[in-house]
């Protein structure tokens, strides 16, 4: 079973740092692209991140570029985001999805969530 | 790169199709079969119901059908069942290599 597990979450002041872990399990995680999305409370989805399986090539929507940082250790099974210079506009929960690959093929979609971690940013 | 555009809310009675629109533009859906759909239930993750415009996960009830015509795409939901109530909302790639969404649905069983 594929499992996602979200952790780093918590309240932060403006212009603070946190770092999100999300741990996998039940698949091959080196061979998977991995991705960050988020949503505010009451709010739609907003994609924020991804990474690449292997080469860790990353792209991010242009808000959080050059505040956050999406990595992976793959000998850890397990995904990251830095997120510096914190501000309200970033509070949400935080969901890590696994990019949907079939039999190496990339599908250009997330096919397995974990259940996200709640960031509050707020003085 | 600003949401894609769905319609706040649709609702059917049981047995009936509901059909969710979704329109974006050249930068996203009008250039790529990259389309994909998510049902959301109150404070449950996502889950993928439909890729590449029409191709369903395994899993997904056949009810679930999506389509694109220009830069607008459109999920299907046939014999509508309660449990089908719930959020949905569309994404796409676009020719920035991000991801949009859009701005969600919700799909009320009458």
């Amino acid at each position: 079973e594929v499992l996602l597990l979200e952790s780093g979450g918590g309240l932060v002041q403006p212009g603070g740092s946190l770092r999100l872990s999300c741990a996998a399990s039940g698949f091959s995680f080196n061979n998977y692209a991995m991705n960050w999305v988020r949503q505010a409370p009451g709010k739609g989805l907003e994609w924020v991140s991804f990474i690449s399986a292997i080469t860790s090539n990353t792209y991010s929507v242009d808000s959080v570029k050059g505040r956050f940082s999406i990595s992976r250790d793959n000998p850890k099974n397990t995904l990251y985001l830095q997120m510096n210079n914190l501000r309200a506009a970033d509070t949400a929960i935080y969901y890590c999805a696994r990019g949907y690959s079939v039999s190496g093929t990339y599908h250009f979609s997330f096919d397995s969530w974990g259940q996200g971690t709640l960031v509050t940013v707020s003085s | 790169q600003s949401a894609l555009t769905q319609p706040p809310s649709v609702s059917g009675s049981p047995g009936q199709s509901v059909t969710i629109s979704c329109s974006g533009t050249s930068d996203d859906i009008g250039t790529y079969n990259r389309v994909s759909w998510y049902q959301q239930s109150p404070g449950t993750a996502p889950k993928l119901m439909i890729y590449e415009v029409n191709s369903r996960p395994s899993g997904v009830p056949d009810r679930f059908s999506g389509s694109k015509s220009g830069n607008t795409a459109s999920l299907t939901i046939s014999g509508l069942q309660a449990e089908d109530e719930a959020d949905y909302y569309c994404s796409s790639f676009t020719t920035s290599t991000t991801y949009v969404f859009g701005t969600g649905t919700k799909v009320t069983v009458l």
